[in-house]
């Protein structure tokens, strides 16, 4: 079973620029998170996609956002970059919403120059 | 505010000692406590979900145990291959709330 893959596996950019992050989640997965993991400060819930709609949000400006493709895949899509984006975006996957495990993919090294 | 802390930070532990990692969590309407083992450059590995107090679950060298505030993950006899970051992340309202993790390096 193929577990959940992210590309890039790295990204650089500029500040002010865009960036697009992609998921696939594990075959059967309806629900993708992301999170945010920068150095010294843990794993940060971003959003949560299930059955293509937007469930929850954490704590992260508008300029976060994503969306959910009807094979269930997702991108998170980062506008107007600045440098406290550099980090490490995880994307992981479980079968449906709620209190289930979730699998994770290696994530997406983003850095902001 | 809900909280999930994980103590201590970081443990260098001889090969064949086993101790002990907390997470203790300020969460009401805890619906459900989650392991997960992270190496450098990778993302989490799942390894435990613990749903109620006094629940156990076990894993090769790895334990987990849950009480109403704290879980802990007890490991024995541990092995060099069992080095990497252990996080502890609990379920709330349609999200998980991560700890910061314990960095655990064991010598040969």
């Amino acid at each position: 079973e193929a577990g959940v893959t992210q590309s890039p596996t790295h990204l650089i950019k500029t500040r002010g620029q865009q960036a697009t992050l992609r998921c696939s989640p594990i075959s059967g997965h309806t629900s993708v998170y992301w999170y945010q993991q920068a150095l010294g400060l843990g794993l940060q819930f971003l959003l949560w996609y299930d059955e293509g709609e937007e469930r929850n949000r954490g704590n992260f400006p508008p300029r976060f956002s994503g969306r959910q493709f009807p094979n269930y895949s997702s991108e998170l899509n980062v506008n107007a970059l600045e440098l406290e984006d550099s980090a490490l975006y995880l994307c992981a996957s479980s079968p449906w919403g709620g209190a289930q495990p979730q699998h994770f993919g290696d994530g997406t090294r983003l850095s902001i120059l | 505010e809900d909280q999930v802390t994980q103590s201590p930070e970081a443990l260098r532990l001889q090969e064949g000692e086993s101790s002990s990692l907390n997470c203790s969590y300020t969460v009401s309407g805890l619906r459900g406590l989650f392991w997960y083992r992270q190496d450098p450059g990778k993302g989490p590995e799942f390894l435990f979900t613990l749903y109620s107090a006094g629940e156990e679950k076990e894993k090769e060298r790895l334990k987990a145990t849950l009480t109403k505030k704290e879980s802990f993950l007890h490991i024995t006899a541990p092995k060099p291959e069992d080095s990497a970051t252990y996080l502890c992340a609990v379920f709330k309202d349609d999200k998980i709330i991560f700890g910061k993790g314990t960095r655990l390096h064991i010598l040969p």
